[in-house]
């Protein structure tokens, strides 16, 4: 049981320059998110997905797109880099049954773009 | 909107004192609240939750009650550890398919 799975761990990127960021989960969670942790800001929604072929927008959206065509994916898409995007992106993934239950966390991406 | 505010850090302590992180939160309904901690280069793990009022999370010997009447969710431990070196994240999820809110993280460091 892996649990939630990203990758890569760490990416440099030139500004305008597109990349994927990869999300697996292998607990067969409905709910799957996305955050960025950056210095002082604490923990800040990206997108969202409640179920394959669901998702929406959080906190801070633009400039990133998503997708779920399984329940066990939610790959993170940037469409053109800039500098702004440097961060740490998690991934996580909970049931959405009870509110009560946990979301658990990937390791990280941590992202930096020149 | 729902919002969870946490005591500045960092905060440094020897070892063996005693830990308060004060959480307070903002929510329009009965939110289940939680408490994450995270390790230098690592992800953010699970570390006690509560989902009503007066219940008690704990583990690993830190407790936090939550406390309707004052909205705070204090996050304690008795005797500190080096090892309990970390960021602790308090949260709050409103309802089932709704995203955690978290509050910007305390660092704690725990000298020996």
């Amino acid at each position: 049981n892996a649990g939630v799975t990203q990758t890569p761990k760490f990416q440099v990127l030139k500004t305008g320059q597109s990349m994927t960021l990869q999300c697996a989960q292998d607990m067969n969670h409905e709910y799957m998110s996305w955050y960025r942790q950056d210095p002082g800001m604490g923990l800040r929604l990206i997108h969202y997905s409640v179920g394959a072929g669901i998702t929406d927008q959080g906190e801070v959206p633009n400039g990133y797109n998503v997708s779920r065509s399984t329940t066990e994916d939610f790959p993170l898409r940037l469409l053109s880099a800039a500098p702004s995007q440097t961060s740490v992106y998690f991934c996580a993934s909970s049931y959405t049954v009870t509110r009560g239950l946990p979301a658990y966390f990937g390791a990280g991406t941590r992202l930096s773009v020149l | 909107g729902d919002s969870v505010t946490q005591m500045e850090g960092p905060v440094t302590l020897s070892e063996e004192a005693f830990l308060t992180i004060n959480c307070t939160y903002t929510a329009t309904g009965y939110p289940s609240l939680f408490w994450y901690v995270q390790y230098p280069g690592e992800g953010l793990q699970l570390l006690l939750k509560a989902t009503k009022a007066d219940d008690k999370g704990s583990n690993k010997g830190f407790e936090a009650t939550y406390r309707k009447e004052t909205t705070s969710f204090h996050l304690e431990k008795g005797s500190v550890q080096v090892s309990d070196s970390a960021v602790y994240f308090c949260a709050l999820s409103e309802k089932a398919g709704t995203a955690l809110i978290f509050g910007k993280g305390t660092t704690l460091s725990v000298s020996s």
